[in-house]
């Protein structure tokens, strides 16, 4: 069973186009997160949400909008892409702000 | 001054050596602290939470120094499948905000 899922894996789009990428973590935790990790291999944090309420927004652009229809769900959407959103997006899951589990991350490419 | 920031690599090390890496960190008030592994093209993978009084996990040993914010790792008798990036991670903001350092890549050589 996969504790921490993203969907899809890769994602290839153009410039101006709109996408969702998806998480389900099935390990009963509250809190979930979405990391950006660029070309030089940084990791950081864009959103937590703790229990469905959003609890950190780390200065990232309104295109990028998350939403937690459950706190087993965090889905992110991005509108009117961008060159420099290409990244790989990392979901993950703690319970109570302790250590975190990833998904195996999602890889978009804008071009 | 970064959040978090962690030695340059990469280290180049022999199977069997011991290896250190250091993390210091700028928020005072941080409440949290781990290491986390990271292979090419891969997750991050939790290697250890780090406590005030130290803790230990078969080769792996974490410290926590609260007065000068340092956060270290050492590997004993290092293995090939040790070989990856390792993340030193901090969490603020009353535990929700996650800051990662830069990574320290490691290779260790047969």
């Amino acid at each position: 069973d996969t504790a921490v899922s993203q969907t899809p894996k890769y994602l290839v789009t153009q410039m101006g186009n709109d996408k969702s990428i998806k998480c389900e973590q099935n390990l009963g935790h509250d809190t979930m997160y979405w990391y950006k990790q660029d070309s030089k291999k940084f990791l950081k944090i864009m959103f937590s949400y703790n229990n469905k309420e959003l609890i950190i927004n780390e200065t990232v652009p309104n295109r990028f909008s998350p939403k937690s229809p459950d706190k087993a769900h965090l889905n992110l959407h991005i509108n009117s892409l961008e060159l420099g959103d290409s990244a790989v997006y990392f979901c993950a899951s703690s319970m109570e702000r302790l250590e975190q589990y990833f998904g195996p991350g999602t890889r978009l490419t804008v071009t | 001054r970064k959040e978090v920031e962690q030695d340059p690599g990469p280290f180049n090390v022999p199977e069997g050596a011991t290896v250190a890496f250091n993390c210091t960190y700028s928020n005072s008030a941080s409440q949290s602290f781990f290491w986390y592994r990271q292979d090419c093209r891969k997750e991050p993978k939790l290697l250890m939470s780090v406590y005030s009084s130290g803790n230990e996990d078969g080769r792996f040993t974490a410290q926590l120094n609260r007065a000068s914010q340092y956060i270290s790792l050492l590997i004993r008798d290092s293995k090939l499948s040790d070989s990856a990036t390792y993340l030193c991670v901090v969490n603020n903001g009353g535990g929700f905000k996650t800051i990662f350092g830069a990574g320290t890549r490691l290779f260790v050589k047969a």
